[in-house]
């Protein structure tokens, strides 16, 4: 699976939008990017995951370039509950392959 | 749903005795995952199976450490003889193969080894 890079923190002001880039130069055609987030002594959670074309949810959007080499997981208006560790991670979808790896992850903290 | 169970959720034990984590999948699921959590090395990925079957066990730290999935719906992961440095927390995630590569992680057990 290829590597991810992602800033070791990032602050947001709450109600105001909070965009978490990842880097994935690295990444394979058949490989989709993969966001969870992990809420303080909780287990990680799935926010939203994507192969190419941007993707919309309910808990957030996530936009990734053209050439793939780049994503952004954008939270549109950040609360403080959305203070977490965000990973991005690239990996083969619909294998029997489990293996996902969690880097350091983006810790972001949403402040009033 | 009532998502991935584990069990307990702390622990606390002494050097040398044997601990045995438990996990049950959500139902339907067939892979499971084991990860261990720690400051400093992260979130791990110990050992998976799909369909009971274990797939990849390299995570899994050393023979003091082993995993079972008797059914769909049951897992450990047993550590004997306990030892300070598995002081962790040891989540468990599952997800359904054929589906997309989501895993849904359990509340975890935090482990304390004295």
């Amino acid at each position: 699976d290829a590597k991810t890079t992602q800033p070791t923190s990032m602050d947001c002001a709450e109600g105001r939008a909070a965009n978490l880039p990842c880097n994935h130069s690295t990444i394979s055609g058949n490989e989709y990017v993969y966001w969870y987030r992990q809420i303080h002594s909780q287990g990680p959670q799935y926010i939203i995951h994507g192969l190419k074309n941007n993707e919309t949810n309910e808990m957030a959007s996530l936009i990734i370039t053209e050439d793939r080499k780049s994503s952004t997981l954008i939270l549109p208006h950040a609360t403080l509950r959305d203070t977490a560790v965000y990973y991005c991670i690239v990996r083969v979808e619909h294998t029997n392959a489990g293996k996902s790896t969690f880097g350091d992850g983006t810790t972001l903290t949403v402040k009033p | 749903d009532a998502g991935v169970i584990q069990s307990p959720r702390h622990e606390v034990t002494e050097m040398g005795q044997e601990v045995t984590l438990r996990c049950k999948p959500i139902s339907g699921h067939n892979s499971l995952f084991w990860y261990r959590q720690t400051m400093m090395r992260g979130l791990e990925l110990l050992i998976y199976f799909n369909n009971n079957v274990p797939i990849d066990d390299s995570g899994m730290p050393e023979d003091r450490f082993s995993a079972k999935m008797p059914n769909a719906s049951f897992s450990t992961l047993k550590i004997q003889p306990s030892e300070p440095r598995d002081s962790a927390v040891y989540f468990c995630a599952s997800r359904l193969i054929q589906g997309s590569d989501t895993q849904y992680f359990g509340p975890g057990t935090r482990l304390t080894v004295l």
